[in-house]
């Protein structure tokens, strides 16, 4: 297994433009996370995923952002017309949904956006 | 609501010294605790966590963390840093290790030779 995986690494867009990421967890983790981290900050919560289902949404997930996980495998993450705002890491993690010691979300590397 | 704050944005160790970074947290119940490392332009390396059992907790690359409720607190711990430790590292806190977590802003470690 090599991990969380997110492609593409670096992203520049556009203005108003829409981009799409992708984030392959772990194959045995049922739970995928999506975060953003801003310059200097912490990483912030945006949705998670246990399957296909989408259990959880930040109030920092605008109208704009859609995340999906079709086959409870990889999931996307869709911002439409993306502001300067948006630029950002996005972090993917996985992780099980419960049971035993082996609690704890595995990272991805992120997906570094950045909107001109 | 939860909260954790690093009160430490920026600190300087020199290679061989120690070194103690500073995690605060607010939870109303029994927090999972967490400690990662961000290379530049990386994801975050899980470093050592805690739910229960014995507060000072062992992680990889040589770190400890000792929790204490007392406190709120749950600092990083090394005994003697090496140059390649140089990082931002971030504590977090959660109701559980399969949920969301609140992460601190950050604490940016230099090594000086």
């Amino acid at each position: 297994d090599t991990g969380v995986s997110q492609d593409p690494r670096h992203k520049i867009t556009k203005r108003g433009q829409n981009v799409t990421f992708r984030c392959d967890p772990i194959s045995e983790h049922n739970r995928l996370y999506w975060y953003r981290q801003t310059l200097g900050q912490g990483p912030e919560f945006l949705t998670y995923f246990q399957n296909e289902a989408q259990l959880e949404k930040s109030r920092l997930l605008s109208d704009r952002f859609s995340a999906e996980r079709p086959k409870g495998s990889f999931s996307t993450l869709e911002i439409q017309r993306t502001e300067q705002g948006d630029s950002a890491m996005y972090l993917c993690a996985s992780s099980l949904a419960q049971g035993g010691a082996n609690y704890g979300y595995t990272f991805g590397s992120g997906t570094r956006l950045t909107v001109v | 609501a939860q909260s954790v704050t690093q009160p430490d944005i920026h600190i300087t160790v020199s290679e061989g010294a120690s070194l103690e970074l500073r995690c605060n947290y607010s939870y109303g119940a029994t927090p999972y605790l967490f400690w990662y490392v961000q290379s530049p332009g990386q994801g975050l390396q899980l470093l050592l966590k805690y739910f229960s059992g014995d507060t000072l907790v062992q992680g990889i690359k040589g770190f400890e963390a000792e929790f204490k409720r007392s406190q709120s607190s749950f600092n990083l711990r090394k005994p003697s840093v090496h140059w390649s430790d140089a990082a931002e590292y971030f504590c977090a806190v959660g109701p559980s290790g399969y949920s969301t977590l609140t992460f601190g802003k950050g604490t940016m470690l230099l090594v000086s030779p």
